[in-house]
């Protein structure tokens, strides 16, 4: 069964100290990983699509990386409007096109 | 240029009222995909549709839960006979097509509470 693990469920940090998030994946041939940023009340937001081992995305104080089995999100001198619900998705081969298969996200923090 | 419009945004009903949930995509967009997030859990995908066609419906219940996006009009998701259990923020998408790896749009959701 494909399925999405995110860790940590929740990440406080101080504005400036860097960290990264996971994303593990088990998926039957993989199409694409998804990084979306979700901040409360509101929708997902797109960040990132990245599409085979080794490829790297990076937007302002963000880095994508991906593996065969895992993802990251590397935040470096995050500010507290970095805070907000980070959410991992993939997209199989084979089924619905763009149906996508999200974790549970991590809660990140930043405090001035 | 629009975003994806839901609405409501909060919509209260007691068990076995019918609720509707309308999703407007961005402008071009002619794909759509409805997604439930319950409380503690993550994003899970229920019907993909294209313009009068169901294209994807394999994470929609199978009974009480309908959706449609007829040629002219929003999107709507409908949930007959709603029951505590359907509680949730229920999220639509968009897709200029329907190629693979597409990025999706999101709208802000709507909240459905069943009292």
């Amino acid at each position: 069964e494909d399925q999405v693990t995110q860790s940590p469920e929740a990440l406080r940090l101080q504005e400036g100290e860097s960290s990264s998030l996971n994303c593990s994946y088990t998926v039957s041939g993989l199409r694409g990983l998804f990084w979306y940023r979700q901040d409360p009340g509101k929708g997902p937001e797109f960040l990132f699509t990245l599409y085979s081992a080794g490829e790297e995305k990076e937007k302002e104080r963000l880095k994508a990386t991906l593996t065969k089995k895992e993802s990251f999100l590397h935040i470096t001198a995050p500010k507290p409007e970095d805070s907000a619900t980070y959410l991992c998705a993939v997209q199989a081969r084979g089924g619905a096109t763009n149906k996508l298969i999200f974790g549970t996200g991590t809660l990140l923090a930043v405090q001035p | 240029n629009a975003g994806v419009m839901q609405n409501p945004r909060h919509l209260v009903r007691r068990r076995g009222q019918e609720a509707r949930l309308r999703c407007s995509p961005m402008k071009g967009h002619s794909h759509v995909y409805w997604y439930r997030q319950l409380p503690e859990e993550g994003l899970k995908f229920m019907v993909y549709l294209q313009k009068e066609n169901i294209i994807d419906e394999s994470g929609m219940p199978k009974e009480r839960f309908s959706a449609e996006f007829p040629k002219e009009g929003p999107s709507i998701l409908r949930i007959q006979q709603v029951v505590r259990g359907d509680s949730a923020a229920y999220f639509c998408a968009s897709s200029p097509d329907g190629g693979p790896q597409r990025k999706l749009f999101f709208g802000s959701g709507t909240q459905l509470s069943v009292l």
